[in-house]
Formats: C-alpha cells, structure tokens, sequence
C-alpha cells in the first residue's frame, strides 16, 4: 500500500529566500508522483507530477521537484519565495492502475516580508 | 479553464439528517472522486468512481454512505444518517484518464453536523 509523509507541519522562509518543502513516500510498484497546493477556503490546485521519464519535474509557478528512487523522495523547491507562495502544500502518491491518490498531511509554508 | 464545481459551498445539518452534496465534474473526465478534510487534518481519500460504479473505497466509506452519477453531468455524495464526526469540508475531484493525469479539485462543501 502506498503512503506519504511529509516532514515539517510548518515551514517559515522569508521573501526571497529558498523554499524546500520535504516529501517521502512508500509504493510497492512505480509511483506516480504529485504536489498540489491549497490557497485558504479553495480546493487543491494540481502545481506539478511525475509520472516517467525525466526525474526532475517543472510546475506552476516556479516550482519543481526531483523523483529520487534511491531516497524514495519528492521534494518541492523554489529557489526565490514570494508573499504570494503561503499556502499549504501537499505531496502525493497513486500507483498505476489503482484508483485513489493518498495525499500527506500537508505543510504550511509562511513567507515573511 | 474547465472547473469542477460544487454546491452548496456550506451545509448546517442536524445529527441524523441526510445531506446531499453535488459535484458537477470537468465534462470529458472519466474517473471521479470524493475526498474529505477534517478541520486541521489530513486529506482523506472517501471512494473513486469510473464506468458508472465505484472503483475503490476507504474504510470511511461505510454504509452511511452513497455516491451516484444521476444523469451525465451530476456526482453526488449522500450521507444517510449525519454524524457530529462526518463535520469536514468534502472536495469533489476528477480525472480524465486516470492515476497519472492528476486530479481537478472543486472548491469542497464545509458540512457541519449540530
């Protein structure tokens, strides 16, 4: 069974500084690989995924994350933080050929002025 | 761009009652979902649907619990009987092909049980 942990509830940069935002998973067969971001009182917005192919994967706005298969991680970067990045964060595991996404706890990220 | 949407945007139920939440999801997506998130907690996966049954579901989908594709446009969750625990913001999602596509969200339905 897949699953996904995200660690640091709470992550607090300041503007312009970089973001890293920690994302491991467990699958028994190749995973595909998802971040999504929640802004207050919306849904999830798909910001990025890896499903094959290249390991390194752009996103939305600004944002990337690299498959590491040795590591089993899936951490979401972006090299310059904006005010308007503060939202919640959430990584993401389905495997091919099942029928649900498991999703991690999600991380707060605070960008200070 | 195509939007997954939900109504109503908040539901104040009684204990016991039925509710009914309503997805219309993006016109040409096949695979549909229902997720709830508990205030200050995780995203929690309820039931997936495809081909007009359902496709997987977690444990929390009991038997208090229904999903129904009514027409072509429509994807509706029905809890039978509400409980003060099933208070949670309920997000509809769908998906045009399946596990690597990634899913659109609607914005969810806060359901509080009084």
């Amino acid at each position: 069974a897949q699953s996904v942990t995200q660690l640091g509830s709470h992550v607090s940069v300041s503007e312009g500084a970089l973001v890293l935002l920690r994302c491991n998973y467990s699958s028994s067969v190749p995973p595909y690989l998802f971040w999504y971001v929640q802004y207050p009182n919306q849904g999830l917005q798909l910001l990025l995924k890896y499903t094959t192919g290249a390991t390194l994967v752009k996103g939305i706005n600004g944002f990337e994350a690299e498959f590491k298969k040795s590591e089993t991680s899936f951490h979401l970067t972006k090299p310059s933080a904006h005010m308007s990045d503060a939202a919640e964060y959430f990584c993401a595991v389905s495997e091919s050929g099942g029928f649900k996404t498991i999703f991690g706890a999600g991380t707060r990220l605070f960008v200070k002025a | 761009e195509p939007e997954v949407t939900q109504t109503p945007s908040h539901q104040v139920t009684q204990m016991g009652q039925e509710v009914i939440l309503r997805c219309v999801p993006i016109s040409n997506h096949l695979y549909f979902y229902w997720y709830r998130q508990i205030l200050g907690q995780k995203v929690e996966f309820l039931v997936s649907f495809y081909n007009n049954e359902i496709s997987e579901k977690s444990e929390i989908f009991d038997d208090q619990f229904s999903v129904e594709r009514p027409d072509g446009s429509n994807f509706t969750l029905k809890i039978r009987s509400t409980k003060l625990e099933d208070s949670a913001m309920y997000f509809c999602a769908s998906s045009g092909t399946g596990m690597s596509y990634g899913y659109t969200f609607g914005s969810g339905t806060r359901l509080t049980v009084v």
